[in-house]
């Protein structure tokens, strides 16, 4: 069983569209994140809730909005999307938040904006 | 403030030769350290990770690292490199907010050569 998991794998859009990707983890943990690599392989944190409650939300455009509808989900709603968006999105998950924790990543989405 | 400060962001070894990665931190507070692999198109795993026991820290695939307060470093090891190690590899602190934030270094790449 894939512990985070997360679709669609690649997404190809045209700037100005809406697109969503999915998060789901099976591991029961409290807390779950979103994080933005681009195309240098740096990592940064956007987002990260804990038990459906937003905990971090970093300086991201107000385009990005995640969404938890319950602890195992953590969905990210794009708007009006723009050529610098694209990138790899990764999912990630962990216990319960605090500093000490492991993060569990989904194998990421790779979006593409046209 | 945390960061973490990635020395090299390309390292290349024979097969069989020592690995070193060098990860230096900044914190205000007592930090917890991690070492995460991301291998081609996948998500970061964690190889190690410190969490203020043991200064010398041992982890997945042979891999070992070592808090050294004096000198604000984790360094990561592997007396002996192999093919399969070639990968992303990233140095995380935490503990400097209380939101349990990870804040990842730029990523090292490490390149084996047969």
């Amino acid at each position: 069983d894939t512990a985070v998991s997360q679709t669609p794998k690649y997404l190809v859009t045209q700037m100005g569209n809406d697109k969503s990707i999915k998060c789901e983890q099976n591991l029961g943990h409290d807390t779950m994140y979103w994080y933005k690599q681009d195309s240098k392989k740096f990592l940064k944190i956007m987002f990260s809730y804990n038990n459906k409650e937003l905990i971090i939300n970093e300086t991201v455009p107000n385009r990005f909005s995640p969404k938890s509808p319950d602890k195992a989900h953590l969905n990210l709603h794009i708007n009006s999307l723009e050529l610098g968006d694209s990138a790899v999105y990764f999912c990630a998950s962990s216990q319960t938040g605090l500093a000490t924790d492991t993060q569990y990543f989904g194998p990421g989405t790779r979006l593409t904006v046209l | 403030a945390q960061s973490v400060t990635q020395l090299g962001s390309h390292v290349s070894v024979s097969e069989g030769a020592l690995v070193l990665l060098r990860c230096n931190y900044s914190s205000s507070v007592p930090p917890y350290l991690f070492w995460y692999v991301q291998y081609p198109n996948q998500g970061l795993q964690l190889l190690l990770k410190y969490t203020s026991a043991a200064t010398l820290v041992k982890g997945i695939n042979g891999f070992e690292a070592e808090f050294k307060k004096s000198e604000t470093s984790f360094h990561l090891t592997k007396p002996s490199a192999h093919m399969s190690d070639a990968a992303e590899y990233f140095c995380a602190v935490s503990g400097d907010t209380n939101a349990g934030k990870s804040t990842f270094g730029d990523g090292t790449t490490l390149t084996v050569k047969p």
